[in-house]
């Protein structure tokens, strides 16, 4: 069973702080991560995606991977109160074009 | 630019109802995809669809069927509606390949009494 693993929260910051997000995925052959940011009551909506080959960075969001250890992390600089809500990892997995989603990690940005 | 369209947002049944949620995308997206959501469940894959023609079972696909009635359109149908089908539903739509993003409607809100 392919898996998407994310710690539920809440994780807490003081606004201005960087948010560190993180997700552990099982399946080795996985190459394409997604980061999905989602407020209560409201649908998904995509943040930032990465591929196997390296970081990326827009605005205040940092996409990072770990091949070797299998997880990918968002990190927020700056952090916002806007910035509050459920973030979801997906990861795609080997066959099919269905990707995998964890179940999210609640951050709470206090003014 | 509407993006993923479902309707209706919110449905309320009794048990033993049929129902189904449309789902329509403008994108030219070959990929389509059903997900419910509930509390502490996080987002389960109920059915997809690669291209026109094909549809796919996911995670938690008892109770439910799906049509892919043409490029834009993904329907779910709940034949007899049960409680535990209680739930937000989501469609999203991809490019051909799983490496491209998918991107989300925004949700039926579903109650079965």
């Amino acid at each position: 069973q392919k898996e998407v693993e994310q710690n539920s929260g809440p994780l807490s910051v003081p606004e201005g702080a960087i948010a560190s997000l993180n997700c552990t995925y099982s399946d080795r052959g996985s190459q394409s991560f997604f980061w999905y940011r989602q407020y209560s009551g409201k649908s998904p909506e995509l943040i930032m995606f990465i591929y196997s080959n390296g970081d990326k960075e827009d605005g205040r969001f940092t996409a990072q991977l770990n091949k070797a250890s299998q997880y990918v992390s968002l990190l927020i600089r700056d952090s916002q109160p806007s910035d509050s809500a459920t973030y979801l990892c997906a990861v795609n997995i080997k066959a099919g074009t269905a990707l995998i989603f964890g179940k999210g990690t609640t951050l709470s940005v206090s003014s | 630019n509407a993006g993923v369209t479902q309707t209706p947002k919110f449905q309320v049944l009794k048990t033993g109802q049929s129902m189904t949620l449309q789902c329509a995308q403008d994108m030219n997206h070959n990929s389509m995809y059903w997900y419910r959501q509930d509390p502490g469940m996080g987002l389960r894959l109920i059915y997809y669809s690669a291209s026109e023609g094909t549809t796919d079972k996911g995670e938690v696909p008892n109770g439910y069927n799906v049509s892919r009635l043409n490029k834009r359109e993904f329907s779910l149908r709940l034949e007899s509606a049960a409680p535990s089908q209680t739930s937000v539903y989501f469609c999203a739509s991809a490019g051909t390949y799983s490496n491209q993003p998918q991107h989300f409607g925004d949700g039926t809100r579903l109650s079965i009494l």
